[in-house]
């Protein structure tokens, strides 16, 4: 049962334009959430967190939105650039679950120029 | 080296081979895991490791096996696998094992079992 859904495999967005991504989740124990990026042949690597104390939370391009009612959460990139261009996962987790995060399938984002 | 390695990068065996996959940390973390990645699904947990101690087993078949003989180290011993256990294979490593901590991770086995 996938608790993490991002129901975009992929997004196209211009450089310089805002990307949107976004993720559902059906677990309310969720209370921590995070965004990994993955470009290929390479690990994913962490971009930004959320506690579901907060409701957003912003580091240089890139803003997290939080929902809690809607159990939704979004990710912001402002202005996307070239080299925005990987596949985002998005993670969820009850904050003490031994490391355990649940992973979104990922949505590839293409920017052109 | 830095960050997290992993070796080797690319693995062919049949179903009757026994192989490792070895994953290194260099951060100093107290925590490690293994993560698989089949073709456009999620990532998937399999263990925990914590202080060289597992503290999760995620439903795993036996036929795989991990191994963490120090903090900085981990394997995964592969025997009699399935043509269904091709995939990515992916060793993270974070401060502790709390979910608080980002996890860092390595760039990935790709395992393809014929």
């Amino acid at each position: 049962d996938q608790q993490v859904k991002q129901n975009s495999p992929s997004l196209s967005v211009q450089e310089g334009r805002i990307s949107i991504l976004n993720c559902d989740y059906t677990n309310s124990m969720f209370d921590y959430f995070l965004w990994y990026k993955k470009y290929p042949a390479e690990g994913p690597t962490f971009l930004i967190s959320i506690s579901s104390i907060k409701d957003k939370n912003e580091d240089g391009r890139f803003t997290v939105f939080l929902n809690k009612s809607a159990k939704h959460l979004s990710l912001h990139i402002v202005p996307s650039q070239p080299g925005d261009s990987a596949v985002y996962f998005c993670a969820a987790s009850v904050g003490d679950s031994w490391g355990k995060l649940q992973f979104g399938a990922g949505t590839q984002v293409v920017v052109t120029p | 080296e830095t960050g997290v390695t992993q070796t080797p990068r690319h693995l062919v065996m049949g179903m009757t081979n026994k192989k490792s996959l070895k994953c290194e940390q260099h951060l100093g973390h107290n925590a490690m895991y293994w993560y698989k990645q089949s073709a456009k699904k999620p990532l998937e947990l399999m263990f925990v490791y914590s202080l060289e101690e597992r503290v999760e087993n995620n439903s795993v078949p036996s036929r795989f096996s991990p191994e963490c003989p120090n903090s900085s180290h981990l394997f995964l011993h592969l025997h009699t696998l399935q043509p269904e256990d091709s995939a990515l294979y992916l060793c993270a490593s974070s401060q502790d094992r709390t979910a608080y901590n980002e996890q860092f991770f390595g760039p990935g086995t790709r395992l393809t079992v014929l």
